[in-house]
């Protein structure tokens, strides 16, 4: 079955404890994109990468980073996570882009930092 | 940059009522629109796409939309609104002549009372 696949779904973790959200996707799909999804904001892109080792801020990189080594996956890393980052975080995936493919969404990933 | 504007945060109607959600973006170039929609629980999912053409486009579940380019407008309809209908609506734009992918607007939560 054609998927992103995320996990954690649910993570709780405390201000400053490194943690990585993985996401992968078994589409072959270029195009990969991180969003943060916030009451009132909408989804705000944290980073997207357009094919390996091709990595792009989105509106909302700061405190995040990405790593695109393989075309399959694309993880989420926060280093020193605090409580603005509380958040819901999708991955999403498209064949080549946002702009004429569709995005493929995971199921997200509910993050709390206490 | 662009942006996109969804004015209902939240609608309430009851089966059989008509809808429209509204979706207004901020850009003079060609653009490519698209809706989102997200039921409880689940992951965003393409609604319907505009790339070029016909400016009434159909997609899944009933739903169409109107791209009205002189009211940078893309509104999102449908004659006859179901229960299931229940969900989130999220705009997104992306402009053809712009780095950036994809924004999305704000989301407009649809409740439809049975």
């Amino acid at each position: 079955e054609a998927q992103v696949t995320q996990n954690p779904r649910y993570l709780i973790t405390v201000t400053g404890k490194k943690l990585t959200v993985t996401c992968s996707q078994n589409m072959n799909h270029e195009y990969m994109s991180w969003y943060r999804q916030d009451p009132g904001l909408g989804l705000r892109q944290i980073y997207y990468s357009m094919n390996v080792e091709v990595t792009d801020k989105g509106d909302v990189p700061e405190g995040y980073k990405v790593s695109r080594k393989e075309k399959r996956n694309f993880p989420l890393i926060l280093e020193s996570p605090s409580p603005n980052q509380t958040s819901l975080y999708f991955c999403a995936s498209s064949l080549n882009g946002a702009r004429f493919s569709p995005l493929h969404f995971g199921n997200g990933t509910r993050l709390t930092v206490t | 940059a662009q942006s996109v504007s969804q004015h209902n945060h939240h609608v309430i109607l009851s089966e059989a009522a008509s809808l429209e959600l509204g979706c207004n973006y901020s850009y003079g170039g060609t653009v490519n629109l698209f809706w989102y929609v997200q039921y409880p629980g689940q992951h965003l999912q393409l609604l319907l796409k505009y790339f070029s053409g016909d400016p009434l486009v159909k997609g899944i579940k009933g739903f169409e939309a109107e791209f009205i380019k002189s009211k940078f407008s893309f509104n999102l309809r449908k004659p006859s609104v179901q229960w299931s209908d229940t969900a989130e609506y999220f705009c997104a734009v992306n402009a053809l002549d712009s780095a950036r992918q994809l924004t999305f607007g704000s989301g407009t939560q649809l409740t439809v009372l049975p």
